[in-house]
């Protein structure tokens, strides 16, 4: 049982319009959620974070909301560019839930000049 | 970037024999991870390790073993490949846990691909 998942396994956007990917969560002892990015051959970079205190955190064209009462993390890109075209992965973790990190399935986000 | 290599970068075996793969890191941190990348499941942790000598399983560590008998060097073995095993590995490393907005960064290496035949 997925603990965190991405429901949209891909999605389109055209550039310089806005790219929303979106993560649920089923484990109410997950208190810090990140998104990862992720290149065809190439690892996992981290993008951006957030703590279970903030509901918005903000970095240039990337910010990451999180409504605790929905179990749900988001991750706006604006605007979006064609480097932007990755897989992107949501994570969580939290002291009381082992410390490490559990992710999402991915999305694979597309953007077409 | 952070200095993570994984060797072997690709691999073909065949079901039953043994493959080892490698991690190593220049950065002297602390801890280091092997996960497994699969489609519609996203990154899963297999083992991690805390310290030399000190490993923990993850969330899916059957059929897996780990060593660390360096700090540069994490090793994940599969002691008799299955089909199941095919999939890409990573490897990543962070200088302490990853939980909480304390917590450190984790960074990956490029990753292996393994397939058993």
């Amino acid at each position: 049982d997925q603990q965190v998942k991405q429901n949209s396994p891909s999605l389109s956007v055209q550039e310089g319009r806005i790219s929303i990917l979106n993560c649920d969560y089923t484990n109410s002892m997950f208190d810090y959620f990140l998104w990862y990015k992720k290149y065809p051959a190439e690892g996992p970079t981290f993008l951006i974070s957030i703590s279970s205190i903030k509901d918005k955190n903000e970095d240039g064209r990337f910010t990451v909301f999180l409504n605790k009462s929905a179990k749900h993390l988001s991750l706006h890109i604006v605007p979006s560019q064609p480097g932007d075209s990755a897989v992107y992965f949501c994570a969580a973790s939290g002291a009381n839930a082992g410390n490490m990190l559990t992710f999402g399935g991915g999305t694979r986000l597309m953007v077409k000049p | 970037d952070a200095g993570i290599t994984q060797s072997p970068r690709h691999k073909v075996t065949e079901t039953g024999t043994p493959v080892t793969l490698r991690c190593h890191q220049t950065e002297n941190h602390r801890y280091m991870y092997w996960y497994r990348q699969d489609p519609g499941h996203g990154l899963r942790l297999i083992h991690y390790s805390y310290g030399v000598k000190d490993t923990d399983k993850g969330e899916v560590s059957d059929g897996y073993s780990v060593s660390r008998s360096k700090t540069e060097d994490f090793l994940l073995t599969l002691e008799s490949a299955t089909s199941s095993q095919t999939s890409v590995y990573f490897c990543a490393i962070s200088e302490s846990i990853p939980s909480g907005p304390y917590g450190d960064t984790q960074y990956f290496g490029p990753g292996t691909r393994l397939t058993v035949l």
